[in-house]
């Protein structure tokens, strides 16, 4: 399972647009690129997950360069309630029951 | 569709006494993940349950842990005895098996543990 690096911490102010980007140099090619995001007392929730280019959802878009050794994570119009930590995980579409390694995460603070 | 279910939520103990925690994953989930989170990291994973199977434990500590999911479908994870590094939240998450690739895991709120 590839390794992931992100940055520990972010802050950003209500209304903008923010970015979280995420290294993964060894990644492999049937690796595909996940993000979840953790409110404190609660556990992750699967935000959104791609293999290239671009993917987007009702909450977040996901941009993948051609050479996939980074993403970014793209939340559109943050608002305090968007502060949270944001994890970047890399895993194979041929892992026997998707496990999942964790770093440390990106924690996101919004500010008013 | 109902979440997983995670029981207690938080628990309170002394070093050296027992505890359990309980999982009920959702409905039809044939896979069953209990994560271990300490305090500013994020949840590594303690082990792994196909049905009622054991997928992967190699990081849980077996000798004061354990998990049996004996029924394919609720799981129990016990520490016996508990020390001062098992303070943490205990994550329960579960994921559907076969279908399409790379479905996600979805995760329960987790049990907080603190030993005094």
């Amino acid at each position: 399972l590839a390794k992931t690096t992100q940055p520990i911490s972010m802050d950003s102010y209500e209304g903008q647009e923010v970015n979280i980007t995420c290294s993964h140099n060894n990644i492999a090619t049937n690796d595909y690129i996940t993000w979840y995001q953790q409110f404190p007392s609660q556990g992750p929730r699967f935000i959104i997950q791609g293999y290239k280019t671009k993917v987007t959802n009702e909450v977040a878009s996901l941009f993948i360069p051609a050479d996939r050794k980074s993403s970014t994570l793209s939340l559109p119009r943050v608002s305090l309630s968007d502060t949270a930590v944001y994890y970047c995980l890399v895993g194979s579409i041929y892992n026997q029951g998707g496990k999942l390694i964790f770093g440390q995460g990106t924690e996101l603070s919004v500010k008013p | 569709e109902a979440g997983v279910a995670q029981s207690p939520r938080y628990k309170i103990i002394e070093k050296r006494q027992s505890v359990a925690f309980w999982c009920n994953p959702i409905s039809g989930h044939a896979t069953l993940y209990w994560y271990q989170q300490i305090l500013g990291q994020g949840p590594k994973l303690l082990i792994q349950f196909q049905n009622n199977g054991v997928v992967d434990d190699s990081q849980l500590p077996k000798d004061r842990f354990s998990a049996e999911r004996l029924k394919g479908v609720d799981s129990t994870l016990k520490i016996q005895p508990a020390k001062l590094e098992d303070s943490a939240v205990y994550l329960c998450a579960s994921r559907p098996l076969g279908g399409e690739i790379n479905q996600p895991q979805h995760f329960g709120d987790g049990t907080r543990l603190s030993i005094l």
